[in-house]
């Protein structure tokens, strides 16, 4: 089956160190979602890729977030400084515009920050 | 702003039991809405979606009521089984956008 990769799948860092988190979409996909999930929030969208080109990133801290599609088969989602509260769950997401299935989810990248 | 939510945060059924989750949204341009699925340490996971011209789809053992005069969005599970056990979703998307999702409800079901 074709799945979303992502990596790590675990990551415990200091607080103020980089976090650099990474997304294989489905091959073919053109749309991919970056989504944080917490107990208290729920699935927060973070950013979001059409063919490549960020569309929405409203939902990231634009001073310590960033997310970039380097080519068709990487997302990354780096976080620079890191700080406790960005401990969470994060998800990446890949679909096709237009196309039934919703959309498919990896699974995840649980983030601690101490 | 626009948001979905659950009216039960946690819903505990009897194996082979009938299910049904509900969801309300609140954004009347939304035309696109997903159930997912999802067990503990993974992702959301597919269920069944419906657009917003269809007011009924079914799949396997589940079916999804979309009703747009009162913004109700409900996830049918017939014969609920253990590995039915998860939190389910609703989200909801309006011309292709991104999707929005709500706080989920957690499904319990009892041997």
């Amino acid at each position: 089956d074709a799945r979303v990769t992502q990596t790590p799948r675990h990551k415990v860092t200091e607080m103020g160190q980089e976090v650099t988190m990474r997304c294989q979409p489905i091959l073919g996909h053109n749309t991919v979602f970056w989504y944080r999930q917490t107990m208290m929030q729920g699935l927060e969208l973070l950013a979001y890729f059409r063919n490549r080109a960020p569309l929405d990133d409203s939902g990231m801290p634009k001073d310590r977030f960033s997310a970039e599609m380097p080519d068709a088969t990487l997302a990354t989602l780096k976080i620079q400084p890191s700080e406790p509260r960005d401990s969470a769950v994060y998800f990446c997401a890949s679909g096709l515009t237009g196309r039934s299935y919703g959309y498919t989810f990896g699974s995840g990248t649980r983030l601690t920050v101490v | 702003g626009e948001s979905v939510g659950l009216h039960l945060p946690t819903l505990s059924v009897q194996e082979g039991d009938n299910s049904i989750i509900n969801c309300a949204y609140s954004n009347s341009a939304s035309d696109y809405f997903i159930w997912y699925k999802q067990e503990s340490g993974k992702g959301p996971q597919f269920i069944i979606d419906i657009r917003s011209n269809m007011d009924k789809r079914q799949g396997q053992r589940v079916t999804v009521l979309l009703n747009k005069t009162v913004k109700h969005l409900s996830l049918q599970i017939a014969a609920t089984q253990p590995g039915d056990s998860a939190v389910y979703f609703c989200a909801e998307s309006s011309g292709y956008s991104t999707l929005t999702f709500g706080k989920g409800t957690m499904l319990l079901v009892s041997p």
